[in-house]
């Protein structure tokens, strides 16, 4: 079974432009999750999918940020217009539905590390 | 606000020694605990967890963690370390099932030969 999978694993992109990350989740994971790194802080919870619904975007710092997840399968966070801040590793989660008893086991991609130049 | 404390950013031992990472979460409310490790270069990986069964979980590669309700920790340890279990740990808490994980800070571990 494959694992959550992020794309790209590194982006480098000037401050003012638009960057999109895509998470795959583990297939058949109804809750999908979005975290965030900042160098040196910790893990910080952006947002969370319940199949295509936005479950809590309580995390999301601002309206630069845009969570999709179409159709309920993959995720995409665009981030536009880049600030210097947004810089950090970007994780993805996925776990079962809330019926499968496992909901709360996260199983977590590699993350996606961006810099704002 | 809930939150998540571990104690030390930075812990180092030799190998074959004792390793304790401390955790402390900031609730009455037993939440479900995690111990997630990541190393170099890799994802986060799940190592332990505990939802209010058994008080002493056993994780993967020979680490466990015991929850003290009354200290409102979450320990982990591992008593023997070796070379390949340098890499950053971190504690994390879950108030319902299938929300959002809270954090704590991370500590880094490594390992002397």
């Amino acid at each position: 079974e494959a694992g959550v999978t992020q794309f790209p694993s590194h982006s480098v992109i000037e401050k003012g432009q638009t960057v999109t990350l895509r998470c795959d989740p583990i297939s058949g994971h109804d809750n999908l999750y979005w975290y965030r790194r900042v160098m040196g802080k910790e893990i910080k919870f952006l947002l969370h999918f319940v199949k295509e619904s936005k479950q809590d975007e309580s995390g999301m710092p601002n309206n630069r940020f845009l969570a999709e997840r179409t159709g309920g399968t993959y995720s995409t966070l665009k981030v536009q217009p880049a600030e210097l801040e947004d810089s950090g590793v970007y994780f993805c989660a996925s776990s079962q539905g809330r019926t499968s008893g496992r909901a709360y086991e996260q199983y977590f991609g590699p993350g996606t590390r961006l810099t704002v130049t | 606000a809930q939150s998540v404390t571990q104690l030390g950013s930075h812990v180092s031992v030799s190998e074959g020694a004792l390793v304790l990472l401390r955790c402390n979460y900031s609730s009455s409310v037993p939440p479900y605990l995690f111990w997630y490790v990541q190393y170099p270069n890799q994802g986060l990986q799940l190592l332990l967890k505990y939802t209010s069964a058994a008080t002493l979980v056993k994780g993967i590669n020979g680490f466990e963690a015991e929850f003290k309700k009354s200290e409102t920790s979450f320990h982990l340890t591992k008593p023997s370390a070796h070379m390949s279990d340098a890499a950053e740990y971190f504690c994390a808490v879950n108030y319902n099932q299938g929300g959002k994980l809270i954090f704590g800070q991370g500590t880094e571990l490594s390992v002397k030969p």
